[in-house]
């Protein structure tokens, strides 16, 4: 069976400082992707980025990094100089080649402090 | 905008009622996707559906049940609502039918659903 484990309930950080969530995925299948998504306070689902099981190349994009490692099952995203905008709840998640549904974690809800 | 539309945005009721969600896909999708979030399950996958045919089913209780018409938009119906259906529903849309690779999903705004 699939999975996706965010241990990480709740994080609390001051404005500025670098955060990382943590993410553990599960599946026996080969061919699979791994997506971040972000939940505001208004509710929406706002995606982050998406990777396929066979590009475990890092990430980039302005302050947001993820970190891709097959080895360990993890997917981890990184915020660099965290703002009070990146306030939400952070959801890792998996979907299948052979199909489509989404499997999401349980979600980092993420405080920045100013 | 993802360009999926669901209505309501909010929806009151009580329990033992039955209230119906709309989803309008983006032009030219074909499946729609059902979640459900709520506090005790998290973000779950709901049904699938896919030209007017159910796709996929997933952790859907025998009192929600959905379809897709033939201009795609879709409904979600919950009946006998109980306390635990509060959630917000979230309805996705993408171009193909699944099972042949990665089909994005644009997710829609979602609906609040409160059962008193």
């Amino acid at each position: 069976a699939q999975k996706v484990t965010q241990a990480q309930t709740e994080i609390s950080v001051v404005e500025k400082e670098d955060v990382t969530l943590d993410c553990v995925y599960e599946t026996r299948d080969t061919t699979y992707y791994l997506f971040w998504y972000k939940q505001p306070p208004s509710g929406e689902l706002v995606f982050l980025i998406r990777r396929n099981s066979f590009d475990e190349q890092n990430e980039i994009s302005g302050r947001y990094s993820w970190n891709f490692q097959k080895s360990t099952s993890s997917f981890n995203f990184t915020i660099t100089a965290s703002q009070v905008v990146d306030s939400a709840v952070y959801f890792c998640a998996l979907s299948l080649y052979r199909d489509d549904k989404i499997i999401f974690g349980k979600g980092t809800r993420l405080h920045i402090l100013p | 905008d993802s360009g999926v539309t669901q209505t309501p945005k909010h929806l009151i009721t009580a329990t033992g009622q039955r209230v119906t969600l709309r989803c309008s896909p983006r032009s030219g999708d074909l499946s729609v996707y059902w979640y459900q979030q709520s506090l005790d399950q998290g973000l779950q996958f709901l049904i699938q559906y896919y030209n007017g045919e159910e796709r996929a089913k997933g952790n859907i209780l025998e009192r929600f049940s959905a379809q897709q018409f033939p201009d795609l938009h879709s409904e979600l119906n919950l009946s006998s609502l109980e306390l635990g259906d509060s959630a917000l529903y979230f309805c996705a849309s993408s171009v193909a039918g699944g099972g042949q690779g990665y089909n994005e999903q644009f997710f829609g705004p979602g609906t609040r659903l409160t059962v008193l």
